[in-house]
């Protein structure tokens, strides 16, 4: 299996900084690569597909980079509603794997 | 849009067959355009993709629990369902159907359900 390796495991924010969260491969995959929105109690949300594309309706604040082995999520300005936890998961091969994950938080 | 909803026992005894059923609406799994997988997350923990399914009936499982799971699909009723096998308490976790697998994401997700494996 892929490993997906995140970090870091948590960050302490506040509005309207940027927050960088990265994500990587034990092995190349180019960009299948996914971003996920978390909050308590609620299922996990697309934000970010094929490593860089926009899913709909998510607003432009959040931005993903990267491919091979190395992605980056960027939130160029954190707003309330932004504290999760944020989920890598890799496409390429199977099974999908998720990264452990990155918790923002309030500083 | 699509929507998704988990069904099924919230508890289950220890050696027994975990049973739940995700009803899709608002588009048709018969429609041929997407895999509709199973994902879990134990309390507290991260996310585990179980497996996947097409239309058709092909199925994809995690090697790490092929040896219990079956995921089937009802076209009738635009419903996909999951039975895990021989359930202990590492079993116990949040349950999620979504739309997509194989090279494809996860959306949307439904609510999930949380089944606890317990006597």
């Amino acid at each position: 299996d892929i490993q997906m390796t995140q970090s870091p495991s948590s960050v302490s924010a506040s509005v309207g900084d940027r927050v960088t969260i990265t994500c990587r491969a034990s092995q190349g995959i180019s960009s299948w690569l996914a971003w996920y929105q978390q909050k308590p109690g609620k299922a996990p949300k697309l934000l970010i597909y094929a490593a860089s594309s926009l899913q709909s309706g998510v607003p432009s604040r959040f931005s993903g980079s990267g491919s091979g082995t190395d992605f980056t999520l960027t939130i160029s300005s954190l707003q309330p509603e932004d504290f999760a936890t944020y989920y890598c998961q890799q496409a390429n091969s199977f099974p999908a794997t998720f990264g452990g994950g990155t918790k923002v938080e309030i500083k | 849009q699509v929507q998704l909803q988990e069904s099924g026992p919230g508890l289950v005894k220890p050696s027994q067959t975990l049973s739940l059923t995700c009803t899709v609406s608002g588009g048709s799994i018969s429609s041929g355009d997407y895999y509709w997988s199973w994902i879990r997350q134990p309390p507290g923990k991260g996310l585990e993709w179980i497996g996947y399914i097409y239309y058709s009936g092909s199925t994809y499982y995690n090697p790490s629990l092929k040896s219990r799971v079956t995921i089937s699909v009802d076209t009738s009723k635009n419903q996909f369902s999951l039975k895990l096998s021989s359930v202990t308490a590492a079993d116990t976790a949040v349950y999620y159907c979504a739309r997509g697998g194989g090279f494809d994401w996860a959306h949307p997700w439904g609510q999930g359900t949380l089944v606890t494996v317990s006597s």
